[in-house]
């Protein structure tokens, strides 16, 4: 079974940084391209990025490049967001998905990252 | 970035009704657009892919249609099961940018 589990939400203040991590099982990590998508409350979905097999290819939405960054641990199985400079607009359920060429065909049940001081 | 115009924003239907849902991309994305579905508190869940595939386990009474910038997905004799928030996206370009997502609601 495939599964994806979110870790490392919660609040923070604005202006601080905190990295999102995703553990995943039931399939071969190695062999598909992850991605991160996220939800205000409320709101809808907003693609984040993405990240090839091997990290050599990272693509990002333009307006969150120079503040999130995407990594990826292949031996532990496990994706990463990385997010800095963080402001209320950040405010919102993070996912993390896997890629089958363009659909994301799995999803993980989100973490909740709120920004506030 | 290519973007999404999703309508209506939202429709109230009946259990049995079917209902059309439209995604009009800024340019042509030569078929590449994905449609999900998302219950309240729960992950979206992929409904079909490449306009028109329909993604394993999800039931016949969903389609989806459309080419060039313009796109739809219909679904057939509504269930109870199917009162959900439907998103399409972009696949044809990074950003792969959401439509704003289509609320259906029971009437």
């Amino acid at each position: 079974e495939v599964k994806l589990v979110e870790s490392g939400g919660g609040l923070v203040q604005p202006g601080r940084s905190l990295k999102l991590s995703c553990a995943a099982s039931g399939f071969n990590f190695n062999d598909y391209w992850m991605g991160w998508v996220r939800q205000a409350p409320g709101k809808g979905l907003e693609w984040i990025g993405e990240i090839n097999k091997d990290s050599s290819t990272i693509n990002y939405t333009p307006s969150l490049k120079d503040k999130f960054t995407i990594s990826r641990d292949n031996a532990q199985n496990t994706l990463y967001l990385q997010m800095s400079k963080l402001g209320s607009e950040d405010t919102a359920i993070y996912y993390c998905a896997r890629a089958t060429g363009i659909p994301f065909d799995y999803w993980g049940q989100g973490v909740m990252v709120t920004v506030s001081s | 970035d290519i973007q999404m115009t999703q309508s209506p924003t939202s429709l109230a239907a009946s259990v049995g009704e079917s209902v059309t849902i439209t995604c009009l991309a800024s340019e042509d994305i030569y078929g590449s657009l994905v449609w999900y579905q998302q219950k309240p508190g729960k992950s979206p869940q992929l409904l079909i892919y490449g306009a028109t595939i329909l993604e394993d386990g999800i039931p016949s009474r969903f389609s989806g249609s459309g080419s060039d910038t313009q796109y739809s997905l219909k679904i057939n004799s509504l269930q109870p099961e199917d009162f959900a928030s439907y998103y399409c996206q972009n696949g044809l370009s990074t950003p792969y940018t959401f439509g704003a997502g289509t609320k259906l609601e029971l009437k």
